[in-house]
């Protein structure tokens, strides 16, 4: 049971390339997230899915794509990456608050996103 | 902008000692958690107070939640040199959408040995 793992762990982009990141849990869990760190500072939210084929925007969602095309998968996308995108992404995910154990989120390792 | 407030930004203790950090928010909340970062990792969870909550223990965390004052403690007693981590509180608003949290921006501890 290796929990929310992330592709790739390392990456440094120039400015106005593009890339995909992949966040995978095997968990069976129906809500998945991505966030961004940046030094000093909590997670802020991007984009969120409460479903397979389902997604939201978070609180700082500009510059950015998801899809969740498959329940155990959650893509976040940069379409032209910029050096204010560097920071580290987390992916996360839960269950439906069937519970009050479900309400915690699982992290991955994070992936360090570099944009000169 | 992040519901919750962290305080102190930085905390260093040595082995033994107990250390605690604060957590204000802003907004009606469903529940309060607190997760641990270590250097590099992903967050890990900690324990989950609920609103109508007060006081609950695990292990030798013990967490305080004040609604009234919007506000919510994390005490770590006897603490070790692998308690030295960021820790940062997270709410969940009644009703978010998605099991949504806001996370603090977070309290850093070093435990000397």
């Amino acid at each position: 049971n290796a929990g929310v793992t992330q592709t790739p762990k390392f990456r440094v982009l120039k400015t106005g390339q593009s890339m995909t990141l992949l966040c995978a849990q095997d968990m069976n869990h129906e809500y998945m997230y991505w966030y961004r760190q940046d030094p000093g500072m909590g997670l802020r939210l991007i984009h969120y899915s409460v479903g397979e084929g389902t997604t939201a925007k978070g609180e700082v969602p500009d510059g950015y794509n998801v899809s969740r095309l498959k329940k155990q998968n959650f893509l976040l996308g940069l379409e032209s990456a910029a050096p204010s995108q560097t920071s580290v992404y987390f992916c996360a995910s839960s269950s439906p608050p069937l519970d009050w154990d479900s309400y915690e989120q699982y992290f991955g390792p994070g992936t360090r996103l570099t944009v000169t | 902008s992040q519901q919750g407030e962290e305080d102190p930004q930085a905390l260093s203790i040595q082995e033994g000692e107990n250390a605690t950090m604060n957590c204000s928010y802003k907004t009606s909340i469903n529940n309060l958690q607190w997760y641990r970062q270590n250097s590099g990792r992903g967050l890990v969870h900690l324990i989950l107070i609920r609103s109508n909550e007060r006081e609950k223990h695990s292990g030798r965390l013990r967490v305080t939640l004040d609604t009234s004052k919007k506000s919510s403690s994390l005490l770590i007693t006897a603490s070790r040199a692998a308690d030295t981590a960021s820790y940062f509180c997270a709410t969940g608003a009644i009703k978010a959408a998605g099991n949504k949290l806001t996370f603090g921006g977070g309290t850093r501890v070093l435990v000397k040995p």
